[in-house]
């Protein structure tokens, strides 16, 4: 089944510089690759996702790649601010099963 | 109501008991998902319902949990004879199913603590 990894697991950034995680996964039927943010006690919430025909997705200040030949996607967060501190987790959605597995979370710090 | 409501939000119980927890998706949605999520981790896939039918129950960790969704809208997590390494925070979402968005729309989560 499908694997998801995820790096770097926690990472601080001063406020206005950018954040990037990267995820990769071990199932090439995976064709739907969402990013989740979720705040302390709250629920996951979708922040950007990215479908396998395209390579590259922006909106303001979030962007995500996709290298489905290596199978790696990737978060990239610029201008970063103390709100943008939370647990951000990347997603694989496997296209026959429709289960989509978890990266296992990255604890951005943003220092003011 | 406009986003998926699981209750309970807090529920503590005993090593051994039996527990119920219950998710009301989003209007509409055919899929739904049950996800586990324990402290400093993913969600961890449990079951994929696609209406009434669980899709893909290989998440479920053992036989002493089982979910169901009769009516193909709310479902139940059920966990019998808890343990205290069930603890952890469940997560229930839907999604509009094949052909839709992909995004999965998430509760707040039922945190269950086994004593």
């Amino acid at each position: 089944g499908e694997n998801v990894e995820q790096h770097p697991s926690t990472l601080s950034v001063q406020e206005g510089d950018s954040a990037v995680i990267k995820c990769t996964y071990s199932d090439s039927a995976s064709n739907y690759f969402p990013w989740y943010k979720q705040e302390l006690g709250k629920r996951p919430q979708l922040i950007i996702d990215i479908r396998s025909n395209v390579g590259e997705k922006k909106d303001q200040r979030i962007a995500v790649t996709l290298n489905k030949t290596a199978k790696h996607f990737s978060l990239h967060i610029t201008e970063t601010q103390p709100e943008d501190s939370a647990v951000y987790f990347c997603a694989a959605l496997d296209s026959g099963t429709y289960k989509y597995i978890f990266g296992t979370g990255t604890r951005l710090k943003v220092l003011a | 109501g406009a986003g998926v409501s699981q209750t309970p939000s807090n529920k503590v119980t005993e090593k051994g008991k039996y527990v119920e927890l219950r998710c009301d998706p989003i209007s509409g949605h055919t899929a739904l998902y049950w996800y586990r999520q324990s402290l400093g981790q993913g969600p961890e896939f449990l079951i994929y319902f696609q209406g009434t039918g669980a899709a893909d129950d290989s998440g479920l960790p053992n036989d002493r949990f089982f979910a169901v969704r009769p009516e193909g809208s709310v479902s139940t997590l059920k966990i019998q004879r808890t343990e205290r390494g069930d603890s952890a925070v469940y997560l229930c979402a839907s999604s509009p199913g094949p052909g839709g968005t992909g995004e999965l729309f998430f509760g707040e989560g039922s945190r269950l603590t086994v004593l």
